[in-house]
C-alpha cells in the first residue's frame, strides 16, 4: 500500500522565519503534488513535480523532489501571514489505471504577525 | 474558464433528513472526485466518478450515501437519513480527461453541512 506521511503535523512560526515541511514515502511515486488549503476554502494546487531530484520555485516558496521520487519537500522562505493553510502533498498511484490520488495528512501552518 | 462550483455553500439539516450535493466540474472535466474534512484534518476520499460510470466507491460509507454523475448537469452526493457524524465540509474535485500521469484535480470551495 502505498502511503504519504506529511510532517510536522502542526508548525507554528513568527513572521519573517523560515521553515521546510515533509512529504516522504517509501514507495515511488512517478509525480507528486503540493496543494495548499487556506480556512474555510478548497486545496489550491501549487504545484506538480515529476523528475527525480527537480527543484522548483514559486516566489518564497521552492519546491524539491527527491533524487529516488520518494519524498518532496516545501521550503517557504521568510514567512508571511498569508502562508498559513493546511499544506497537502498527493500522488498518483502507480499500479493500475485509477486517477484516485494517494494523499498526505497535511501539515498545518500558522504564521504569526 | 469558471473553476469547480459546488451548492450549496452551507447546508442545514435535521437528522432523518436528506442532504444533496452538487459538483459542477471545470469546463471540459470529465472526472469527478468527492471528498469529506472534519475540521484540522485531512482530506478523505468517498468517490470518483467519471460520466455515468462509478470508477471507484471504495471510500464511500455502504449505508446512506450515493453519489452520480450524469451524462447532463452536475454530480450528486446524497446523504439520506442524515445524521449528526455526518457534519463536515464535504469538497468536490475534477480533473481533466488526458494522457499525462499526474492527475492533477482543482477544488470546488466545498459544502459545509451541518446536522443539527
Amino acid at each position: 500500500t502505498q502511503l504519504l506521511e506529511q510532517s510536522p503535523q502542526f508548525l507554528s512560526i513568527q513572521e519573517g522565519e523560515n521553515l521546510t515541511v515533509y512529504c516522504n514515502s517509501s514507495s515511488v511515486f512517478s509525480s507528486l503534488q503540493w496543494y495548499r488549503q487556506e480556512p474555510g476554502e478548497g486545496p489550491v494546487l501549487l504545484v506538480t513535480v515529476v523528475t527525480g531530484g527537480e527543484v522548483k520555485k514559486l516566489k518564497r516558496l521552492t519546491f524539491q523532489f527527491g533524487d529516488a521520487r520518494k519524498d518532496s519537500s516545501l521550503h517557504i522562505t521568510a514567512a508571511q501571514p498569508g502562508d498559513t493553510g493546511l499544506y497537502l502533498c498527493a500522488g498518483p498511484p502507480n499500479a493500475g489505471n485509477n486517477r484516485k490520488l494517494i494523499w498526505g495528512l497535511g501539515t498545518s501552518l500558522a504564521v504569526n504577525p | 474558464n469558471a473553476g469547480v462550483m459546488q451548492n450549496p455553500r452551507h447546508l442545514v439539516r435535521r437528522r432523518g433528513q436528506e442532504a444533496r450535493l452538487r459538483c459542477s466540474p471545470m469546463k471540459g472535466h470529465s472526472h469527478v472526485y468527492w471528498y469529506r474534512q472534519l475540521p484540522e484534518e485531512g482530506l478523505k476520499f468517498m468517490v470518483y466518478l467519471q460520466k455515468e460510470n462509478i470508477i471507484d466507491e471504495s471510500g464511500m460509507p455502504k449505508e446512506r450515501f450515493s453519489a452520480e454523475f450524469p451524462k447532463e448537469g452536475p454530480s450528486i452526493l446524497r446523504i439520506q437519513q442524515v445524521v449528526r457524524g455526518d457534519s463536515a465540509a464535504y469538497f468536490c474535485a475534477s480533473s481533466p480527461l488526458g494522457t499525462g500521469s499526474s492527475y492533477e484535480q482543482y477544488f470546488g470551495p466545498g459544502t459545509r453541512l451541518t446536522v443539527t
